[in-house]
């Protein structure tokens, strides 16, 4: 049974750099691109982008600039940060397991409210 | 802006079949990638409905189908239960993107 758990700072000014980690527990970490997500308080979700065990990284071109994504194969973890938020960051953000072959967010972690505000 | 369209809302009586779509284009459903459905609980993550188009992950009711056809795709729930209300997101691939792009939702309210 695969879970994921999420954690990180939930509460930031602007400027500031959001910063959240997810841990996978069950089956395996390599053969998947691990990926973010964020669902705006609209209920829309949006692609962050995605990374492998070799540390092969997507990005959203939209958020390219701002983000980046780190894996530490040791702890079958992986991380986000988004430099320089501001309130248009803020949303829930998830963590998600891309399968490949299917090109589907098969498991997804419990999520993490991310309020940007002065 | 979604880059996959949903209608925002659908209901239906209990016991009755709704049906949500989603379209999409040539770059993502229309170029052949298999649209996905999710279905998202009150203050949850969101859970795997239906994968690869037409494929029901183990533990979930048969009442949840879909199909696909051309740039949209469709979700069916048949015999709905209050338990059904919910948020429902297609999503698919993006070439343009290469990256995942989801539908803005469609809220299922049982009435």
């Amino acid at each position: 049974q695969v879970q994921l758990l999420q954690w990180g700072v939930g509460l930031l000014k602007p400027s500031e750099t959001l910063s959240l980690t997810c841990a996978v527990y069950g089956g395996s970490f390599s053969g998947y691109y691990w990926s973010w997500i964020r669902q705006f308080p609209g209920k829309g979700l949006e692609w962050i982008g995605e990374i492998n065990q070799s540390g092969g990284t997507n990005y959203n071109p939209s958020l390219k600039s701002r983000v980046t994504i780190s894996v530490d194969t040791s702890e079958n973890q992986f991380s986000l940060k988004v430099r320089s938020v501001t309130a248009a960051d803020t949303a829930v953000y998830y963590c998600a397991r891309f399968e490949g072959q299917r090109l589907v967010l098969d498991y997804w972690g419990q999520g993490t409210l991310v309020t940007v505000s002065s | 802006q979604s880059v996959l369209t949903q209608a925002p809302s659908v209901s239906g009586a209990p016991g009755q079949r709704v049906t949500i779509s989603c379209t999409g284009s040539s770059s993502n459903i229309g170029a052949g990638y298999d649209v996905h459905w999710y279905q998202q609980l009150p203050g949850k993550a969101p859970k795997l409905l239906i994968y690869g188009d037409t494929n029901r992950p183990s533990g979930v009711p048969d009442r949840f189908s879909g199909s696909k056809s051309g740039t949209s795709a469709s979700l069916a729930v048949s015999g709905l239960q209050g338990e059904d209300e919910a948020d429902y997101y297609c999503q698919s691939y993006d070439s343009s993107l290469s990256g995942c792009v989801f539908g803005g939702g469609t809220k299922l309210t049982v009435l």
